[in-house]
């Protein structure tokens, strides 16, 4: 398994601003990814962070609102840039251990964002 | 387009007896299949999966069952356990398109357990 831990656990922002969300594990992983859980709804990937290069994003979702670094094989960063009351939700990271799909995706513990 | 359905957004039960979850999905590209627990201010936890070349999987109280014809996936617990509550949700991958690592999740099952 592997030891995930997101910063900040919470906040409170107001419109308009930027977030950074860091994703630490404790050991290095092919596989990273990033998703949302807004309120009362499901999870849904907002993009595939890779090392050295581009982030792969899924649709409905665009760089210049979701910049994502991955600089490597340990650590992500997730920016909610300029927000809205429609961002809040919980944001997760999570990563695959190995190379195959059908590899358990483990979890971080997420952060909570209020945009007020 | 919600690909993968948990029609049931809460179910309650008696500690001791089963709980059955459930699960449907749409795309026949999916050939893995996950359940994951989730507890308040948690991230979710992986419980157990299923591979589509299986029609059952078992890890101790926690069994998944798929009905690929059906397109269906099951999660039963027995005993359930005051423990056991949290909020399930089901997951599925494969879009023929390779190694993707991507997760699709269902709307999410609260599961209460009654002492």
């Amino acid at each position: 398994s592997a030891v995930i831990s997101q910063k900040p656990s919470r906040d409170i922002c107001q419109r308009g601003t930027s977030l950074t969300i860091q994703c630490q594990v404790d050991s290095q992983v092919t596989m990273m990814f990033w998703y949302r859980q807004q309120p009362g709804q499901s999870l849904t990937l907002i993009a595939t962070a890779n090392q050295g290069s581009e982030a792969t994003y899924e649709s409905g979702f665009v760089i210049d609102k979701f910049p994502i670094s991955r600089p490597n094989l340990t650590f992500s960063t997730l920016t909610v840039s300029n927000m809205s009351p429609e961002d809040s939700s919980i944001y997760l990271c999570s990563v695959l251990l190995a190379e195959r799909r059908t590899d358990t995706q483990y979890f971080g513990p997420g952060t909570r964002l209020t945009v007020l | 387009d919600q690909q993968v359905k948990q029609n049931s957004p809460s179910l309650s039960v008696q500690e001791g007896r089963i709980s059955i979850l459930n699960c449907d999905y749409t795309n026949s590209m999916f050939d893995y299949f996950l359940w994951y627990k989730k507890y308040p201010a948690e991230g979710p936890t992986f419980l157990i999966s299923i591979s589509s070349i299986k029609d059952k999987n078992e890890d101790g109280r926690f069994t998944v069952f798929l009905n690929k014809s059906a397109k269906h996936l099951s999660l039963h617990i027995v005993p359930s356990q005051p423990g056991d509550s949290a909020v399930y949700f089901c997951a599925a991958s494969g879009d023929g398109s390779g190694n993707t690592g991507k997760l699709i999740f269902g709307q999410g099952t609260t599961l209460q357990v009654k002492p």
